[in-house]
């Protein structure tokens, strides 16, 4: 069975300041892997994917993330937090093979500080 | 792009009653649909897969009476709480997915609270 765990349930950090989300996943294949962002009250939004192509993967509003099979990691990473970026992140784990069976991560809340 | 639509957005029930939540792919036809609960400040979890014309496969623990899932065209899945409880006050999410590889794309959810 596939599962992503995310190491923080709650990060802080100032405004400008790095930003990182921890995840590792446990997968007996080659997984896909998901970040996603909800702000409160509103829906799933995808800030990036990996799957099996490169391994570094750029996503929307500044958010990259590495996936590192030796480490079995997947963390998403921002050089400089904006107030906006405050939300939670889930990570996610799919199984292609499987109707693209989708398992969530409890999930990151990040707060960015003025 | 990819657009799923979910209806209602947001419904306040009494107990005892039950309540139809649909989720529509709006721009493309959809293999499986997936439904998911998420209670307050906790992650997704996956209730039930649902392929067009089938019955759905529901995960460990989920009541497959209580929450009833019709996929009956491409487009469009409905779950319907029965008997709603305040313990079914949650946010239900649904994604579709249209049949390649990583390519599911999630509904904005639907707030139920049941009073």
């Amino acid at each position: 069975a596939q599962s992503v765990t995310q190491l923080d349930s709650h990060v802080s950090v100032s405004e400008g300041t790095p930003v990182l989300l921890r995840c590792n996943y446990s997968s007996s294949y080659s997984p896909s892997l998901f970040w996603y962002v909800q702000h409160p009250n509103k829906g799933l939004q995808l800030l990036l994917k990996y799957t099996s192509a490169a391994t570094l993967v750029k996503g929307i509003n500044g958010f990259e993330a590495e996936f590192k099979k030796s480490e079995t990691s997947f963390h998403l990473t921002k050089p400089s937090a904006h107030m906006s970026d405050a939300a939670e992140y889930f990570c996610v784990v799919s199984d292609p093979y499987n109707n693209n069976d989708m398992r969530f991560g409890a999930g990151t809340r990040l707060t960015v500080k003025p | 792009g990819a657009v799923v639509s979910q209806h209602p957005s947001w419904v306040i029930c009494k107990s005892g009653t039950s309540v139809k939540i649909e989720c529509r792919s709006l721009d493309f036809q959809a293999t499986t649909m997936f439904w998911y609960r998420q209670f307050p400040k906790q992650s997704l979890m996956l209730m039930a897969t649902s392929n067009e014309g089938s019955k759905a496969t529901y995960e460990q623990g989920v009541e497959k009476d209580k929450f009833l899932i019709n996929h009956a065209s491409l487009t469009l899945s409905t779950l319907t709480v029965t008997s709603a409880h305040p313990e079914d006050s949650s946010f239900y999410i649904c994604s579709a997915d249209m049949g390649g590889p990583d390519t599911q794309y999630f509904g904005p959810g639907t707030r139920l609270t049941v009073l």
